[in-house]
């Protein structure tokens, strides 16, 4: 069945570090890819979305490349905030379905 | 703001006494989830409402009941938990069923199970 691993956490940075979250996916068909953030006390949001391979997903100046040659779609931020720290998930949705398969989550947490 | 609201935050139940968590959404969206999200694990769906037609996934236990009375509101109801059940439990909405549709979700419920 489909599946997402991600990179174990969590993971500690030093403010304006750069950031890689590792996602590697298993699936049959061509699924969309997202990176869900949840912040401490909230739900979890959207980050960004990538719907087909090569597309580039941004936002908040965190990027994905869907990668299908490499089943990848790894996380990245040139430089972290302290407010950046929350866990993130990776996530796919097989075409034409409507369940997210999620990851394990990695927590991130970005010091002064 | 139109959001998802999840009630409530924290519950304490006793092994087997029956508890309901709810989700309300002033969204308006017509598909409705529950997922389940333990310690450093997945979230984990455990079935879903488009409008309202009900859908379980195949490995959800049956100690697990979802009622929609209206679109706004969803309820997940367990039966009689048990030490197992303990997690956090989401809501999340979405307009349509589609492959890139995006989800909103609740800050969910945490459920202790004593």
């Amino acid at each position: 069945g489909d599946s997402v691993t991600q990179m174990e956490g969590p993971v500690t940075l030093s403010e304006e570090a750069f950031l890689t979250i590792n996602c590697t996916y298993t699936a049959t068909g061509y699924p969309s890819l997202f990176w869900y953030v949840q912040y401490p006390g909230e739900g979890l949001q959207l980050l960004l979305k990538a719907t087909k391979a090569d597309d580039k997903g941004s936002n908040k100046g965190f990027e994905a490349t869907y990668r299908k040659e490499t089943t990848s779609f790894h996380l990245e931020k040139g430089s972290v905030q302290v407010s950046d720290s929350a866990v993130y998930f990776c996530a796919l949705s097989e075409g034409g379905g409507y369940a997210l398969n999620f990851g394990k989550g990695t927590s991130l947490l970005v010091t002064p | 703001d139109a959001m998802v609201i999840q009630n409530p935050r924290y519950q304490v139940t006793q092994f087997g006494k029956p508890v309901t968590l709810s989700c309300s959404q002033t969204l308006n969206h017509n598909v409705m989830y529950w997922y389940q999200q333990k310690s450093s694990q997945a979230p984990k769906l455990l079935f879903h409402y488009y409008d309202k037609d009900f859908n379980n996934e195949a490995d959800t236990p049956d100690n697990f009941q979802s009622r929609r009375p209206n679109t706004s509101f969803c309820f997940l109801d367990i039966r009689s938990p048990g030490l197992g059940d303990a997690a956090m439990y989401l809501c999340a909405t979405s307009t349509t069923r589609a492959g890139a549709n995006v989800l909103t979700f609740g800050a969910g419920s945490r459920l202790t199970v004593l």
